[in-house]
């Protein structure tokens, strides 16, 4: 049974590029969260998004980042024209329709802009 | 002020000790808290959670909650170097399906 897939698990990027991070979640699980990671912080809500739905993008920057969870496919974090201050880990969990209690967090994505 | 406070140490302690590690938050509202353990260069996993005032033992491990304060804590007895890594206390979103984090504090158990 495999858990949450992340891919790339390293990403460099130049100032400028668009930048493309993929989430598998858990069999089973239809909630998909995105959250990031900067040196020396906890971790910070980004979106919660549902299949063909966001449901919740409050934490999203408010321009360069876009996230979706298609019908099929993996949840794709999208983040356009890369700036230094992009660099985290960006980590992705999944969860049954329950919520917050079966969370399962991937390995990351870090992505260095550079 | 932040939502959920932590100490980010770094904190270094010999195996064998007991470690404190705390969080305080700012919201009375909140009713759960968990604590997740993070090693390097993986994704968080969780480690306990509680509801409400009171301890919670699994263990090695005790949370602790003291909601008149807004203060938890998670206890680790008989320290081992396996457990060595950032430790993040979360908490749901009152109604939201996000976890709000503290900072993680990062612990290292010397052999």
């Amino acid at each position: 049974n495999a858990g949450v897939m992340q891919n790339p698990r390293h990403l460099v990027r130049r100032r400028g590029q668009e930048a493309r991070l993929r989430c598998s979640p858990m069999k089973g699980h239809s909630h998909v969260y995105w959250y990031r990671q900067l040196p020396e912080e906890g971790l910070k809500f980004m979106v919660y998004l549902q299949k063909e739905n966001i449901i919740d993008e409050s934490g999203m920057p408010k321009e360069r980042f876009s996230a979706e969870f298609p019908k099929e496919g993996p949840s794709i974090l999208r983040i356009q024209q890369v700036v230094r201050g992009d660099s985290a880990a960006y980590f992705c969990a999944s969860s049954p329709p329950s919520g917050t209690w079966g969370y399962t967090f991937g390995s990351g994505t870090r992505l260095t802009v550079v | 002020q932040k939502e959920v406070e932590q100490d980010p140490g770094p904190l270094s302690v010999p195996e064998g000790a007991i470690v404190s590690l705390n969080c305080t938050y700012s919201n009375s509202a909140f009713q759960y808290f968990m604590w997740y353990r993070q090693y390097s260069r993986k994704g968080p996993e969780l480690l306990m959670y509680t509801y409400s005032s009171g301890n919670k033992e699994d263990g090695r491990f005790t949370a602790q909650v003291d909601k008149s304060s807004k203060y938890i804590s998670l206890f680790i007895r008989d320290s081992q170097p396996s457990d060595s890594a950032t430790y993040l206390c979360a908490i749901p979103d009152q109604g939201a399906q996000k976890l709000v984090f503290g900072q993680g504090t990062r612990l290292t158990i010397n052999p």
